[in-house]
């Protein structure tokens, strides 16, 4: 699976969108990309994936350029109980032995009131 | 649907001792993992099963064992505790579409004095 980089922290006021950027320039074709979250050592939250086109669910919108070597993850009005781990993952689509999400250390969001 | 069900929630073993942490699902899910987090770091995955009776290591398997008897049940046995197994251990669970998302429990933390 394609390795990604997050930035390790992030800030962002109450009320304001939360952009949190990710960068995987050695995605393949058949790589989705997925994003986690994890609330203080709570278990991981799935929030939203996608392949090529942006994608929207009711907690955030998935923007993914159209070279598809990054991602932004955005949170449209950022509350106190966003506060997280943000993990963003690319995996192969498919079932079989190969599926598993490898996790790195994510970006830190921190919503300030 | 009580979802990932992760027991016991917190443990605290003695060096040598083993013991076994237990997950249930009731979401008929196929595929299910068991991950590790150290302190600061991204999760990382010990074993995981595709169904019953199927099962097969992840990155770091090395002083666990699983068994998957049943779709429901996925417990990982420690034998032998070390330090080096103090973690916080969550179970996961998903369908095995190609982009099932995967539902985790609350955890399970582990110290070995």
């Amino acid at each position: 699976d394609a390795k990604t980089t997050q930035p390790t922290s992030m800030d962002c006021a109450e009320g304001r969108a939360a952009n949190l950027p990710c960068n995987h320039s050695t995605i393949s074709g058949n790589e989705y990309v997925y994003w986690y979250r994890q609330i203080h050592s709570q278990g991981p939250q799935y929030i939203i994936h996608g392949l090529k086109n942006n994608e929207t669910n009711e907690m955030a919108s998935l923007i993914i350029t159209e070279d598809r070597k990054s991602s932004t993850l955005i949170l449209p009005h950022a509350t106190l109980r966003d506060t997280a781990v943000y993990y963003c993952i690319v995996r192969v689509a498919g079932g079989g032995s190969n599926y598993k999400l490898t996790f790195g250390k994510g970006t830190l969001l921190t919503v300030n009131p | 649907n009580a979802g990932v069900t992760q027991t016991p929630k917190f443990r605290i073993l003695k060096i040598g001792q083993s013991m076994t942490l237990q997950c249930t699902q009731d979401m008929n899910h196929n595929y299910m993992y068991w991950y590790r987090q150290d302190p600061g770091m991204g999760l990382k995955l010990i074993y995981y099963s595709v169904g019953a009776g199927i099962t097969d290591k992840g990155e770091v398997p090395n002083g666990y064992n699983v068994s998957r008897s049943t779709t429901e049940d996925f417990p990982l046995r420690l034998e032998l505790a070390a330090p080096s197994q103090t973690s916080v251990y969550f179970c996961a669970s998903s369908f095995w579409t190609a982009t099932g998302e995967l539902f985790f429990g609350e955890g399970s933390r582990l110290t070995v004095l």
